[in-house]
């Protein structure tokens, strides 16, 4: 199985606030790798795919980037309903598997 | 409007066979892909497996042994068969869409349904 590993498993930012947080396959997915975002209580939503394809309706603060093996998700400006923990996924390859989630906390 | 509803037993005891059916509505279930992913209390993402429209599935191996997962083209609903659970098994389990290509990730996601696996 790919292993996926993101990093830092939790964040605290502010209102504004450039948000990062990188996810590395272990082995190279090509561009096969999806975003998504989760709130409590709900199902993930689907951000980003093929590492950086913006998911229809979801806003353009949210960007994607990289390739092979190391991947990027990044907030430009973080606004209060983007606090909720952040999965990415790999799509080249079965079994799909998931990193273990990011969780942005309010500062 | 796509929407996916799962539906099935909350509470299921161990050793016997967790049964679960995801009702698509506002679309056709043919053309893509259908998935079953599941998530233990406070824990990250599993995926279970997945079923072409055409019937062709593919499962996580390690469910692969207890997994299966099918579909009925004239309800529009599929479903999933898990066996011989434990405690191991509960989680909130999640019916899911990928778009297509199915490579290009999950657009649409049921509310999802919490089992318990308990005697």
């Amino acid at each position: 199985d790919i292993q996926m590993t993101q990093s830092p498993s939790s964040l605290s930012a502010s209102v504004g606030d450039r948000v990062t947080i990188t996810c590395r396959a272990s082995q190279s997915i090509s561009s096969y790798l999806n975003w998504y975002q989760q709130k409590p209580g709900k199902a993930p939503k689907l951000l980003m795919y093929a590492a950086s394809s913006l998911e229809s309706g979801v806003p353009s603060r949210f960007s994607g980037s990289g390739s092979g093996t190391d991947f990027t998700l990044t907030i430009s400006s973080l606004q209060p309903e983007d606090f909720a923990t952040y999965y990415c996924q790999q799509s080249y390859t079965t079994p799909r598997t998931f990193g273990q989630g990011t969780k942005v906390e309010i500062k | 409007q796509v929407q996916l509803q799962e539906s099935g037993p909350g509470l299921v005891k161990p050793s016997e066979t967790l049964s679960l059916t995801c009702t698509v509505s506002g679309g056709s279930i043919s053309s893509y892909y259908w998935s079953w992913i599941r998530q233990p209390p406070g824990k990250g993402l599993e995926w279970i497996g997945h079923i072409h429209y055409s019937g062709s599935t593919n499962y996580n191996p390690s469910l692969k042994s207890r997994v299966t997962i099918s579909l009925d083209t004239s309800k529009n609903h599929f479903s999933l068969k898990l066996t011989s659970v434990t405690a191991a098994d509960t989680a909130v389990y999640f019916c899911a869409r990928h778009q297509l290509p199915i490579q290009f990730g999950i657009d649409y996601w049921g509310q999802g349904t919490l089992v318990t696996v308990s005697s």
